[in-house]
Parts: structure tokens; sequence; C-alpha cells
């Protein structure tokens, strides 16, 4: 069964707009961490964000923010202020008690000028 | 500079052959993992191993060996018997550390190497 979903087609998005893209898990483990990574064409994998799941506080880093909503089990990444370095595929990935990443799909997001 | 390095970065191989991609990490990680990738696709685990001379299998090993007998190395060997292995892939590392009070582990974000893209002809 996929643990992890990112269903939204590819996104176009406005230089300076935010962007929001989606990522709803599955788990019934009450220990976990949800991560963010982005994939460049260059192919390299950039860590982005992490939300453990006991944590009160939505994650920050910068231009990024967790929108975690574990009642929903939703962990929707928020890119502000989007510059064009930000066309790229974004990836959702969740740990579980057995220390495994598991990875969705991703999501296609394209930046225009 | 510390990080992964995965070797070959393009790599063609023959129907039938055996081929080991490299995978080197100098950040005193004890968790290692290999991915792979499919064009459009997400990364799935292939092995992974969090500790020296040890190793799981994860959701796609058929085809596939690795072994892990220093901290640093955790090469991976694509079989004959792998049908289709056309594709990109990644080696990853990570911290393992324990809860307090607790013999659990986690680990924590990944670091990923450049990845490694093997074409069979």
């Amino acid at each position: 069964a996929q643990k992890i979903t990112q269903t939204q087609p590819g996104m176009f998005v406005q230089e300076k707009e935010a962007v929001t893209l989606d990522c709803t898990y599955d788990t019934s483990d009450p220990s976990y961490g949800l991560f963010w990574y982005k994939q460049p064409s260059s192919g390299e994998m950039i860590f982005l964000i992490y939300q453990g799941s006991y944590d009160q506080q939505n994650a920050t880093e910068g231009r990024y923010s967790l929108n975690f909503q574990k009642a929903r089990k939703s962990a929707n990444l928020v890119i502000s202020a989007s510059q064009l370095g930000d066309s790229a595929m974004y990836f959702c990935a969740m740990r579980e008690g057995n220390n495994r990443l598991a990875f969705g799909k991703g999501n296609q997001v394209v930046v225009i000028p | 500079d510390g990080g992964i390095t995965q070797s070959p970065k393009y790599l063609f191989r023959k129907e039938g052959q055996n081929v080991t991609l490299s995978c080197e990490q100098n950040l005193n990680h004890d968790a290692m993992y290999w991915y792979r990738q499919d064009p459009g696709q997400g990364l799935r685990l292939i092995y992974y191993s969090q500790i020296v001379n040890d190793f799981q299998k994860g959701d796609i090993a058929e085809g596939y060996s690795v072994s892990r007998e220093k901290k640093e190395s955790f090469p991976l060997t694509v079989t004959s018997a792998q049908k289709n292995p056309t594709a990109f892939y990644l080696c990853a590392s990570s911290i393992v550390s324990k809860l307090p009070g607790s013999a659990s582990t986690y680990t924590g974000e990944l670091f990923f190497g450049e990845g490694s893209r093997l074409t069979v002809l």
C-alpha cells in the first residue's frame, strides 16, 4: 500500500508567488518523521525541511514551511516568494519505526518569470 | 569536504553482465541506503544498512546485492537477474540516534550522492 501520496499534476507558479505542495501519508506508527526533498534536473536530492510526529510547532526553514495537520495525516510544503531556482521535482518522504524512508512520487514545479 | 561519492556517474552494461556501483561516505554516518528512481517516479528502496556487516532488503531487492564491510562503503551490485536494470541509482546515508532512555533508534535526514545512471544496451 502506498504510504506517501502526492497527486498534484505539474504546477506552474509565477515568480515571487507562494506555492503549496500537497502530501498525505499513511501510518499506524505513533512515532514518525516527515521530510521534503528537492530534486533539480541535475538529479541530486536536496533536503529541505523535517517535521517530527511529536513536534508541536510547524517546521520552518527560510522560505520553506511545513503545514503539518496530524489528524488529517497531511504534511504540505509551502514555498514562499518563489524563485526561478525553485523549479524542480519535490518529494515528500516519511520515516517510520524501522528507520526506512518511503518516498512519494513527487510534484513537478516550474517557476515562470 | 564531507559528503557522499557515487561512481561511476554513467554506466553502460550489456545484458547478462553484473555491474557494481560504488558509494563512499566520509560523514561518519552509521546508516546507508540504496534507492532506485525510474523516469517520472519517486524513489524506491533497494537495500539499507544501519550498521557494519548488517543490511536489510528494501521493497525491490530482487536482482540486487550489497555488502557493508566498512562503515564508509556500501557498494551495490546489479546482477543479471535484475530484469529491468536501466534506472537512476541514488545512495544515501544518515545518522542513527538513540531515543533517551530507550533502546529504540531513529535516523535523521538522508544525505544523498549525485547518483549513478545505469543503461542496459
